[in-house]
């Protein structure tokens, strides 16, 4: 099954407020990544962080991970119509080596 | 800086007919490369990674076959292509010094 697991599924909010993702996984890893896709186009990276790391922001992106949880989260704040998009959590867990896995993802919309 | 291509961007196939994409990364050198599959509104499924030229690991059993005939290309291949092989293929690459991955723009396969 997959390692990580976002919720929820989809989130729909108004321009302006703030969108929080969650992700959930199952071992041990030695880091947690968000991703991007806009529809129909490739995945962007968004933020890292690293296993040893509590908390982390970019920009208007703020991510946190809790490992005694295993979860994580991406708050989005003062979003805006171009954050529109689906948000992947992918997760390094410490067997796989050069790999990621990715979880089913958040569809977000932001209504202007 | 590094790009990645990929081509081409939709194909439209019969079942059973043969099916050659190519991934191609460019201002890198021996990078890692992965191929990803998509279907409709869900996560990422890894198909195959490549560590180094003719070094292929498939995760899962499939229809499919990759292979990684110089550094900075990767082929995802089938003699016959299957209904369930329709979705969207995404490459990846990812460089010694980094954690995340840096995804092609995909391409749109639907078998008819």
């Amino acid at each position: 099954s997959q390692q990580g697991e976002e919720d929820p599924q989809a989130l729909s909010i108004q321009e302006g407020e703030n969108a929080t993702m969650n992700c959930s996984y199952k071992t041990s890893i030695n880091n947690l990544q968000w991703y991007r896709q806009n529809s129909g186009r490739g995945l962007v990276h968004l933020i890292l962080i690293r296993s040893n790391e509590r908390e982390k922001h970019s920009g208007r992106l703020r991510v946190t991970l809790d490992t005694s949880k295993k979860s994580s989260s991406l708050l989005i704040t003062a979003s805006r119509a171009a954050d529109t998009a689906s948000y992947f959590c992918a997760t390094a867990p410490m067997e796989y080596g050069n790999k990621l896995v990715f979880g089913a993802g958040t569809i977000l919309r932001v209504k202007s | 800086s590094q790009t990645i291509h990929q081509w081409p961007a939709t194909l439209v196939q019969p079942v059973g007919s043969p099916l050659s994409l190519e991934c191609t990364v460019e201002g890198t050198s021996n990078p890692n490369l992965y191929w990803y599959r998509q279907a409709a509104g869900r996560g990422l499924q890894l198909l195959f990674y490549s560590v180094g030229i003719g070094q292929i690991s498939s995760e899962v059993p499939q229809n499919l076959s990759a292979s990684r005939p110089q550094d900075r290309q990767f082929i995802l291949s089938s003699k016959k292509l299957l209904l369930s092989d329709s979705g969207f293929y995404l490459c990846a690459w990812r460089g010694d010094s980094y954690n995340e991955q840096f995804f092609g723009p995909g391409t749109r396969l639907t078998v008819l």
